[in-house]
């Protein structure tokens, strides 16, 4: 089975910071990673998919990259709206989200 | 605009079967090439998908979920369906319904969501 992780699992940053949000799979799942966010109490949002295209409607700031096993999220310049936890998700075999990562204020 | 919306009970006892629909608008769930799936959040834990559900009627589920689950569809009134079976307290979690998108090179994403709604396990 593919296993999923995160690394930080939590971050403190402020405003104006580049943040990077690393996901790494136990084995090769070629682009088949999606990137989403969640604010408390509210479904996630997805941001990136095919591990780089950005969903309509998703602030340019995002970005993603990466294929095989390592992938990246980054944030250019982290607003106060970004405060949130963001998922890695695999769909190259059946779905699995990796364990998260708590974006929060410094 | 596509839209989901999770109904059902909020309270299920131990051993009994937790029953959720969504329903769906703004898309009709007979046309493009779409799953429909379920997602669940145990309290202060991550996501985990429970399955999904093609509208030709094919499903996909997570082999690591102890309650046995079935998801069906009822595209002539655009809703689908879980069931989760003999539940227990680890069943309890707020529960999501997505639309899966599938690109024609076979990625997946999931991008439209319900609210989610949570049901508890208690007796």
């Amino acid at each position: 089975d593919i296993q999923m992780t995160q690394s930080p699992s939590a971050l403190s940053a402020s405003v104006g910071d580049r943040v990077t949000i690393t996901c790494r799979a136990s084995q090769s799942i070629r682009s088949f990673l999606n990137w989403y966010q969640q604010k408390p109490g509210k479904a996630p949002k997805l941001l990136i998919y095919a591990a780089s295209s950005l969903q309509s409607g998703v602030p340019s700031r995002f970005s993603g990259s990466g294929s095989g096993t390592d992938f990246t999220l980054t944030i250019s310049s982290l607003q106060p709206e970004d405060f949130a936890t963001y998922y890695c998700q695999q769909t190259y075999s059946n779905p699995l989200f990796g364990p998260g990562t708590k974006v929060d204020i410094k | 605009q596509v839209q989901l919306q999770e109904s059902g009970p909020g309270l299920v006892k131990p051993s009994q079967t937790l029953s959720l629909t969504c329903t769906v608008s703004g898309v009709s769930m007979n046309s493009g090439d779409y799953y429909w799936s379920w997602v669940r959040q145990a309290p202060g834990e991550g996501l985990e998908w429970i399955g999904y559900i093609h509208n030709s009627g094919n499903t996909d589920y997570n082999p690591s979920l102890k309650s046995p689950v079935i998801i069906s569809i009822d595209t002539s009134s655009n809703l689908f369906s879980l069931r989760l079976t003999s539940v227990t307290a680890a069943d309890t979690a707020v529960y999501y319904c997505a639309r899966v998108f599938t690109s024609d090179l076979a990625y997946k994403w999931f991008d439209f969501w319900g609210q989610g709604i949570l049901v508890t396990v208690s007796s």
